[in-house]
């Protein structure tokens, strides 16, 4: 059974500072989904990772499949940045997603 | 719509009714899920398809939980008998790739905020 964890699972950052945000997986993945959630609104889906490094506009996504372990960095940050972000990890059976238990960031002007 | 919607945004039931959330997903998508999401305890899939099955598998021992397929892009999350141990974000989410494929993008609808009270 794969396990997701997450840490932090709560982060407060200044405006500007550089944020980073871990996954950890038990289990030999396919791929392995961010998503952000803002306060009352819908899921958002960020990146997909098989490999490597994803970059779009303020955020990267790194995914190193030895390890089992993901980062999501945002840059920069911003009070709008503020959400709950959750790693998701694809496996190979079904390809049902195990979700971990989310990152909730705030972020101060 | 170019994404996956839900339907209702939140609801409340009483303890032991019955309910049912609409999915809308997209055209042409194959595989749709339905998960449970709490947050700080995680989320769990709920039920699964593919688009040739009308009635949906369901991973919850309960039998509580099932969900129909009436039409590809349509799918509607059944609930008997709801426990406020029910209460949760149902997410729907579908994808274009059939079960067991290596590449899949999915695409995930706003949820539904459900409170058993």
């Amino acid at each position: 059974k794969n396990e997701v964890e997450q840490s932090p699972q709560n982060l407060t950052a200044q405006e500007g500072e550089f944020i980073t945000i871990n996954c950890s997986y038990s289990v030999g993945i396919s791929a392995l989904h961010w998503l952000q959630q803002h306060p009352g609104g819908g899921i958002v889906s960020l990146f997909m990772l098989s490999s490597g490094k994803k970059k779009h506009g303020r955020l990267i996504a790194t995914i190193n499949i030895q390890e089992k372990h993901s980062s999501l960095h945002i840059t920069a940050s911003h009070p709008r940045d503020s959400a709950v972000y959750i790693c998701a990890t694809g496996g190979t059976s079904y390809g049902k997603l195990t979700f971990g238990q989310g990152t909730i960031l705030t972020v101060h002007p | 719509g170019a994404g996956v919607s839900q339907s209702p945004r939140y609801k409340v039931a009483k303890r032991g009714r019955d309910v049912a959330l609409r999915c809308d997903s997209i055209s042409g998508h194959v595989t749709l899920y339905w998960y449970r999401q709490t947050l700080g305890q995680g989320s769990e899939v709920l039920t699964y398809s593919q688009s040739d099955a009308q009635r949906d598998k369901s991973g919850r021992p309960s039998g509580r939980f099932s969900a129909e397929r009436p039409e590809r892009s349509v799918s509607t999350l059944k609930i008997q008998r709801t426990e406020q141990g029910d209460s949760a974000v149902y997410l729907c989410a579908s994808s274009p790739e059939t079960l067991g494929d290596s590449n899949y993008g999915y695409t995930f609808g706003s949820g539904t905020r459900l409170t058993v009270v």
